[in-house]
């Protein structure tokens, strides 16, 4: 089972800061096209944010960016605003059974 | 536009089998990749399974083969099945669609989720 370790646990932050959320995995994931970064608003269903590693969903805005390869892979927030109050999860799909990072909550001051 | 609704009741008695149903419109289960994915309270999101072309299945093994998910497809729906449930398997409970070629890229994402449903095990 590949474990995805997410950090900070945690971010608060003012609006128009940058936040940088890490997502590390126990093994290499084989390739971007494995890896995807979701947001969940409280209450509700997850929502894709990112796929193949770096590439937005639809509708997606462009302050959020997605990186990374192998092991490390991050999510970008250029300037936080305050709808981006959620907790952010990262996945993968190279191995079964899928797995999720234990998640990042992300708190506008 | 594909949309997924689960429903099922929303307490269940330890021991018992947990029975959810997840209907499918704007696309037939007999295509693409049909799961399932848990999130008790407070918690992360738990993959489950899913099911796949001609009813195949692939399970998280942390169910000790307690999960069970199958299809009707002249409803175009599936389901889930969980028994011997105890108070860990309190959770919301998502349908999903597993796409492997998301808009044509070959990334794997779950591009469909379902409003989710509360199910609590307690007596």
């Amino acid at each position: 089972e590949i474990v995805l370790t997410q950090s900070p646990g945690t971010l608060s932050l003012s609006p128009g800061e940058r936040a940088t959320l890490s997502c590390r995995a126990s093994q290499s994931v084989s390739s971007g096209t494995f890896l995807a970064w979701y947001q969940q608003k409280r209450g509700q269903a997850p929502r894709l944010l990112i796929y193949g590693a770096s590439t937005r969903a639809t509708g997606i805005p462009d302050r959020f960016s997605g990186s990374g390869s192998g092991t490390d892979f991050t999510l970008t927030i250029t300037r936080v605003e305050p709808e981006d109050s959620a907790v952010y999860y990262c996945q993968q799909f190279d191995a079964s059974p899928r797995t999720f990072g234990q998640g990042t909550k992300v708190e506008i001051k | 536009q594909v949309q997924l609704q689960e429903s099922g009741p929303g307490l269940v008695k330890p021991s018992e089998t947990l029975s959810l149903t997840c209907t499918v419109s704007g696309a037939s289960i007999r295509s693409d990749y049909w799961g399932w994915i848990r999130q008790p309270p407070g918690k992360g999101l738990e993959w489950i399974g899913y099911m796949y072309d001609s009813g195949s299945t692939n399970y998280n093994p942390s169910l000790k083969s307690r999960g069970t998910i199958g299809r009707d497809t002249s409803k175009n729906q599936f389901s889930l099945k969980l028994s011997s449930v105890t108070a860990a398997d309190t959770a919301v409970y998502y349908c999903v669609r597993e796409n492997r070629n998301y808009y044509s890229s070959y990334s794997y994402v779950f591009d469909i989720w379902g409003q989710g449903t509360t199910v609590i095990v307690s007596s």
